[in-house]
């Protein structure tokens, strides 16, 4: 596997409250995404960074916010969680364009919104 | 125009037969095509990818048909085995810019035994 890890691996809040997922990378590669599976609609990517500091919207970025201060570190900020922010988060990484866009995927994070 | 369709949403096969899992798209600046495989619990991970200079690419039982005229292509698994059991999603990018990757909703296959 891809040096990635997510943390934490399953969570469960309250509507309202802030909620932190992390994603820390050991490849050195230039691009994460954060991306949200939910059934019927596979894979949607919600932001993603193309170097330390430079991040942008995907899909379905309403709700979320992202940071990324060091190369291996990607942060997903929810302010606000809502029930429809239960879903499975994934963090994906890719490298230079030498590698066609090869994504390489975490093992996710079990969120749900009470 | 970003959106990748792909077809069937689930799919049924008795082990040994053919897997036939088919996407289309419609932009055309679209230049890379890769599936990914995922079982239960796990990530997404990278199975076989062809870009539309070639009209197929084969590694070992998975072969990805690729059909520039119609913006189709498709993943064609041969003696499927209970192990191909998963869902498999294709996507398409292009290769300037920021790398991103349009997913189709997936396709959940069961190979019975």
């Amino acid at each position: 596997d891809a040096g990635i890890t997510q943390s934490p691996r399953h969570k469960v809040t309250e509507t309202g409250t802030p909620v932190t997922l992390r994603c820390h990378q050991t490849e050195n590669h230039r691009y994460m995404y954060w991306y949200r599976q939910d059934p019927g609609h596979g894979l949607r990517l919600i932001h993603y960074s193309y170097g330390v500091k430079d991040t942008d919207k995907g899909e379905v970025s309403d709700g979320y916010s992202v940071s990324r201060s060091k190369t291996e570190d990607f942060l997903l900020t929810l302010e606000s969680a809502t029930s429809s922010q239960t879903s499975v988060y994934f963090c994906a990484i890719s490298g230079d364009r030498g590698r066609y866009n090869e994504q390489f995927f975490g093992p996710g994070t079990r969120l749900t919104v009470l | 125009q970003q959106q990748v369709k792909q077809s069937p949403q689930s799919l049924i096969v008795q082990k040994g037969g053919i897997s036939i899992i088919n996407c289309a798209y419609e932009n055309t600046a679209f230049d890379y095509f890769p599936w990914y495989q995922q079982f239960p619990g796990k990530g997404p991970a990278l199975l076989i990818a062809i870009r539309p200079d070639v009209s197929e690419k084969k590694e070992g039982r998975f072969t990805i048909s690729f059909n520039k005229s119609a913006k189709q292509f498709s993943l064609h698994i041969m003696d499927s085995q209970p192990g191909d059991s998963a869902t498999y999603f294709c996507a398409a990018s292009t290769q300037g810019g920021s790398e991103k990757l349009v997913f189709g909703k997936g396709t959940k296959l069961t190979v019975n035994p």
